[in-house]
């Protein structure tokens, strides 16, 4: 199975500072179509996950834009460019290329 | 509006069986794959398989296949998942999700003990 490991477990910041999240992958994620299967979920607090991005960097349309995904092959990024209330929870990054999929163990934003 | 209503969860003793349900609206079922993912009481996701949006091929994780069947109803928009021999281990909330993970739903607890 790929392993997915995401750092940090867990970020604690101010609303409006930025936070960067890390997910590295323990095989390539570049498919034989060419595309990277690397995705990311939010959970807040007491909720079912809630989609925020596909494919490394393509944004759900409901998703707003100061969210920004990043990488490839085995290294990726999820950032977020100023951190609003709304955004705390726990995320996710899984992949979607081989199987069985693989979830990283999830990283909790809190407020500082 | 895209919803995925489960059910079927509950206590369940070691050893037995369990089928839990999936109710979606909001979208053409038919047309889509649906996968399980279960998430663990210390947070872990994993994923449990996906079923073909015509029923006719299923894929599963490796460490499950042998106890979990993964069924539809596209006449129903249901999904299903037939848990079987049920462990100690198998204790999670079960969600059940569209096509690539973009939709889930509320979950439901799965609690296995005697």
């Amino acid at each position: 199975d790929v392993v997915m490991t995401q750092t940090p477990v867990s970020l604690s910041l101010a609303i409006g500072q930025p936070a960067s999240i890390s997910c590295k992958s323990s095989q390539s994620l570049l498919g034989t179509s060419g595309k990277t299967f690397l995705n990311w979920i939010l959970q807040r607090p007491g909720q079912s996950p809630k989609r925020l991005i596909y494919q490394v960097s393509k944004l759900y349309s409901e998703v707003p834009d100061r969210f920004s995904g990043s990488g490839s092959e085995t290294e990726f990024t999820l950032k977020i460019s100023r951190v609003e209330a709304e955004d705390l929870g726990v995320y996710y990054c899984w992949q979607g290329t081989h199987f069985p999929r693989t979830f990283g163990g999830g990283t909790k934003l809190e407020l500082k | 509006e895209v919803q995925l209503v489960e059910s079927g969860g509950g206590l369940v003793q070691p050893g037995a069986s369990l089928k839990l349900s999936c109710v979606a609206s909001g979208f053409t079922f038919s047309d889509y794959w649906m996968s399980w993912v279960r998430q663990t009481p210390g947070k872990t996701m994993e994923w449990i398989g996906d079923i073909k949006y015509d029923g006719s091929y299923t894929n599963y994780a490796p460490s499950l296949k042998n106890r979990f069947t993964i069924s539809r109803d596209n006449a129903k928009s249901t999904l299903y998942l037939q848990m079987s021999n049920v462990r100690s281990e198998d204790t999670a909330t079960y969600y059940c999700t569209r096509q690539h993970l973009d939709y889930w739903g509320q979950g439901v607890m799965v609690t296995v003990s005697s």
